[in-house]
């Protein structure tokens, strides 16, 4: 009963390296989402996924790249770290796109 | 556009007190909308949904919303206020954007309970 897992759950980053963010879904959902959590700005749409394969670019994608290789994985990559890319980032799936299941979040911080 | 708008950024009550929190959105044709919860270092919480139907929708925790079209509104609300409720609600519009499904998020009320 897994749900949505996020690995890992902390991470410090020097500005400049890269890393990547491992969200996995257990239900067979088809849609995935990547979101940033920053103090009063909510939640922000970085890069989402419809299906197997397929990737789109939301509301902030600028300087990440993402990857669905399998269904039930979503990856988000920071190519080049930047102290402003410094946040909470949570992945969610959901059936047909209607009722969303949140991880429990990636902190990063970039130094 | 499609947006969501929390105009309260904190709101704070006493244990036992009735609480409303407030949401408005902006959304062309007939909103999917929800509320999450959000407790310290946690991840987000499904409180409730409304997609059709009954516009006084219940959810988990005693919390309850009620949508209005007219006012393009879905407060939420709860008859009485425990300690454990203190926490950060967000409430959301599902859109369909460029041919796909997407939660679009207010910034979130913070929500303090005094003893």
């Amino acid at each position: 009963n897994a749900g949505v897992t996020q690995t890992p759950k902390f991470r410090v980053l020097k500005t400049g390296q890269s890393m990547t963010l491992l969200c996995a879904q257990d239900m067979n959902h088809e849609y995935m989402y990547w979101y940033r959590q920053d103090p009063g700005m909510g939640l922000r749409l970085i890069h989402y996924s419809v299906g197997e394969g397929t990737t789109a670019k939301g509301e902030v994608p600028d300087g990440y790249n993402v990857s669905r290789l399998k269904k039930q994985n979503f990856l988000l990559g920071l190519e080049s770290a930047a102290p402003s890319q410094t946040s909470v980032y949570f992945c969610a799936s959901s059936f047909q796109g209607y009722g969303y299941t949140f991880g429990s979040g990636t902190r990063l911080t970039v130094v | 556009a499609q947006s969501v708008t929390q105009p309260d950024i904190h709101i704070t009550v006493s244990e036992g007190a009735s609480l409303e929190l407030r949401c408005n959105y902006s959304y062309g044709a007939t909103p999917y909308l929800f509320w999450y919860v959000q407790s310290p270092g946690q991840g987000l919480q499904l409180l409730l949904k409304y997609f059709s139907g009954d516009t006084l929708v219940q959810g988990i925790k005693g919390f309850e919303a009620e949508f209005k079209r007219s006012q393009s509104s879905f407060n939420l609300r709860k008859p009485s206020v425990h300690w454990s409720d203190a926490a950060e609600y967000f409430c959301a519009v599902g859109a369909w954007v460029d041919s796909s499904y997407k939660l679009i998020f207010g910034s979130g009320t913070r929500l303090l309970v005094r003893p």
